[in-house]
């Protein structure tokens, strides 16, 4: 089972439309998370810290549950300059490493 | 902001041959890391430093190698590089701090080896 698991899409949405991506990890010591968003060639960039009680950073909404070791990532309102990868990253037991997961690949459509 | 600077956004070069990939940062960061992203594989920890002089083997450390004689400057080395090398190639740091910080990515160096 891999560390930390994304479905890999493509997600493909029209403008405006919310959309959701799950993530799940197995490390249940990790306790630091983010997205991180890749666009196509170009290095993963921050996108938002997901903090226990969750948090929201405009159109963007993460949510933790440790219980259930998911995260997720919620997007209101798509735009065309949302297409991109969005990577989910948690911390390992020990260190300051992270373990990224494989990406959603979400395509905002016209 | 930081600024994560990798030397080469391409380069090319032939089997056996010494490679290296330089990295610097201006942000005072005490972690850094290399990292490669294929196709299917995602991001892979190669190598990662916590201080000047300091290295600790990432996931797949086999063929490569690190120096970080400066706190900024952070090198990967491919001691004899062979085809199955050619990859993105990401440079990071981040803080060290409690908690785990995010990382930051240079630009990418995308290493083709013929």
């Amino acid at each position: 089972r891999k560390e930390v698991e994304q479905d890999p899409g493509p997600f493909n949405v029209p403008e405006g439309a919310t959309v959701a991506f799950n993530c799940t990890y197995s490390n249940s010591a990790s306790q630091s998370f983010f997205w991180y968003r890749q666009d196509c060639r170009k290095e993963p960039k921050l996108l938002m810290s997901v903090y226990s009680s969750g948090n929201e950073d405009g159109r963007f909404t993460a949510q933790l549950n440790r219980a259930s070791q998911y995260i997720s990532l919620l997007i209101r309102d798509s735009k065309l300059s949302d297409s991109a990868t969005y990577l989910c990253v948690v911390s390992r037991s020990a260190g300051n490493m992270l373990t990224f997961g494989g990406g959603t690949r979400l395509m905002v459509k016209p | 902001d930081v600024k994560v600077t990798q030397s080469s956004r391409y380069l090319v070069k032939r089997t056996g041959e010494k490679v290296f990939l330089e990295c610097v940062q201006d942000m005072d960061h005490e972690n850094m890391f290399w990292y490669r992203q294929d196709p299917g594989l995602g991001l892979r920890l190669i190598y990662f430093s916590y201080d000047v002089k300091m290295k600790e083997k990432g996931d797949i450390p086999e063929g490569y190698s690190v120096s970080r004689e400066k706190k900024e400057r952070f090198s990967l080395i491919l001691e004899s590089a062979s085809t199955n090398q050619t990859s993105m190639y990401l440079c990071a740091s981040s803080l060290s701090r409690q908690g785990v910080r995010p990382q930051h990515f240079g630009d990418g160096t995308r290493l083709s080896i013929l």
